[in-house]
């Protein structure tokens, strides 16, 4: 299988703080994104980081990539209630534009 | 970024019927994508349709069970032939934004198949 990993499967933190998701992927990748599912529904898209950045910024969102490492994370800052979801990242093989998503990370914010 | 619903929104059906799904996007797109997510699941690419040209599916999927048809570039259709519970799932469609590399995705349609 293509598809990546997550980790941890499921986090649960208190409000107000630092989450943080890592994934790995396993073939070269034009870029990864990530994205946030709550309870079920459509994907919401969070930010999309480039094979040739290494670093990038969106409100509370800090993604980093290790294309040497094959891995990326996803850090929210300053948790809250509403960004209890799953969070996915995924991947597009250089020259596909199909993605290949990982398994997931179940996060909690507890008030 | 694009807009994109579908219908229906969920469904409950019985074992060896057929649901088609819809897509609308706001916007002509080159290709839409078809994924399947089985409960407690992640997101699994059943096929790939491009206007005009017969879909391209996964391994694991076969046309006869997921037949997609593409009629113009904001428009598809997933029809899940035959179902079993096996099938119960949320399908969502995707686009490629236009001038990004961005996918964006639809509300989902929850299938229950009994």
């Amino acid at each position: 299988s293509q598809q990546g990993e997550e980790d941890p499967q499921a986090l649960s933190i208190q409000e107000g703080e630092n989450a943080t998701m890592n994934c790995s992927y396993k073939t070269s990748i034009n870029n990864l994104q990530w994205y946030r599912q709550n309870s079920g529904r459509g994907l919401v898209h969070l930010i999309l980081i480039r094979s040739n950045e290494r670093e990038k910024h969106s409100g509370r969102l800090r993604v980093t990539l290790d294309t040497s490492k094959k891995s990326s994370s996803l850090l929210i800052t300053a948790s809250r209630a509403a960004d209890t979801a799953s969070y996915f990242c995924a991947t597009d093989a250089q020259g596909a534009q199909k993605l290949v998503f990982g398994q997931g990370t179940r996060l909690t914010i507890n008030p | 970024s694009a807009v994109i619903s579908q219908k229906p929104s969920r469904d409950i059906c019985q074992r060896g019927t057929s649901l088609t799904i819809q897509c609308q996007v706001d916007s002509q797109v080159t290709m839409m994508f078809w994924y399947r997510q089985q409960p407690g699941q992640s997101l699994t690419l059943i096929a790939t349709a491009n206007q005009g040209s017969e879909a391209t599916y996964e391994s694991g999927f076969v046309i006869d069970k997921f037949p997609i048809s593409r009629p113009n570039l904001t428009f598809s259709t997933l029809t899940v032939s035959n179902m079993s519970p096996e099938d119960s799932s949320i399908y969502l469609c995707s686009v490629e934004g236009l001038n990004t590399d961005t996918q964006y995705f639809g509300p989902g349609t929850r299938l229950t198949v009994l």
